[in-house]
């Protein structure tokens, strides 16, 4: 039973390009979550999802920012334009049941912004 | 503004001592709290969770304790082992959106043979 796959595991860009960062759930699991870990910090909670649908995005940047969970295929968190502090380690979870505080974490996208 | 710190950025056992992993909460309405476990270039993976509800929560070498009044957990791990090794995550939800959850900044254990 895989876990919570991420790709890419490292991204790089320069400012002002797009980033997309791919996020399958374990199998079963239709509960999505996105955080981001700034360096030196602990995880912040970015966006909570389920299929087609979200649910509660009150972490997400208001610009730039945007998520989603298409019926079909992985979750995908998207950054526009990205800047030099967009730099950081983004972390999915999924659980199985609805909205629960016991999530199972991806190993990570780690963004860097040239 | 910090809701759940962890003010030991680091902290170093022997092997076969005990581990004392702290965490501070602000936030009142706080009522689920977990420990995540995390090695490098890995996710967090969960470890052991206590209800507000409880005081104490067991599993095998790691024990969570819950003092709500001076708002402080603690993570223990007797014996501790080598493997044990890594950066530990408090964490915590409130009811009405437990999905999210709320992470101090980890402390790095490292077990010394």
């Amino acid at each position: 039973n895989a876990g919570v796959m991420q790709n890419p595991r490292h991204l790089v860009r320069r400012r002002g390009q797009e980033a997309r960062l791919r996020c399958s759930p374990m199998k079963g699991h239709s509960h999505v979550y996105w955080y981001r870990q700034l360096p030196e910090e602990g995880l912040k909670f970015m966006v909570y999802l389920q299929k087609e649908n979200i649910i509660d995005e009150s972490g997400m940047p208001k610009e730039r920012f945007s998520a989603e969970f298409p019926k079909e295929g992985p979750s995908i968190l998207r950054i526009q334009q990205v800047v030099r502090g967009d730099s950081a380690a983004y972390f999915c979870a999924s659980s199985l049941t609805l909205g629960s505080n016991e999530q199972f974490f991806g190993p990570g996208t780690r963004l860097t912004v040239l | 503004d910090q809701q759940v710190k962890q003010n030991s950025p680091s902290l170093s056992v022997q092997e076969g001592r005990i581990s004392i992993l702290n965490c501070d909460y602000t936030n009142s309405m706080f009522d689920y709290f977990l420990w995540y476990k995390k090695y490098p270039a890995e996710g967090p993976t969960f470890l052991i969770s206590i209800s507000s509800i409880k005081d104490k929560n067991e599993d095998g070498r790691f024990t969570v304790f819950l003092n709500k009044s001076a708002k402080h957990l603690s993570l223990h791990i007797v014996p501790s082992q080598p493997g044990d090794s890594a950066v530990y995550f408090c964490a915590a939800s409130q009811k009405g959106s437990n999905y999210k959850l709320t992470f101090g900044k980890g402390t790095l254990l490292t077990v010394n043979p």
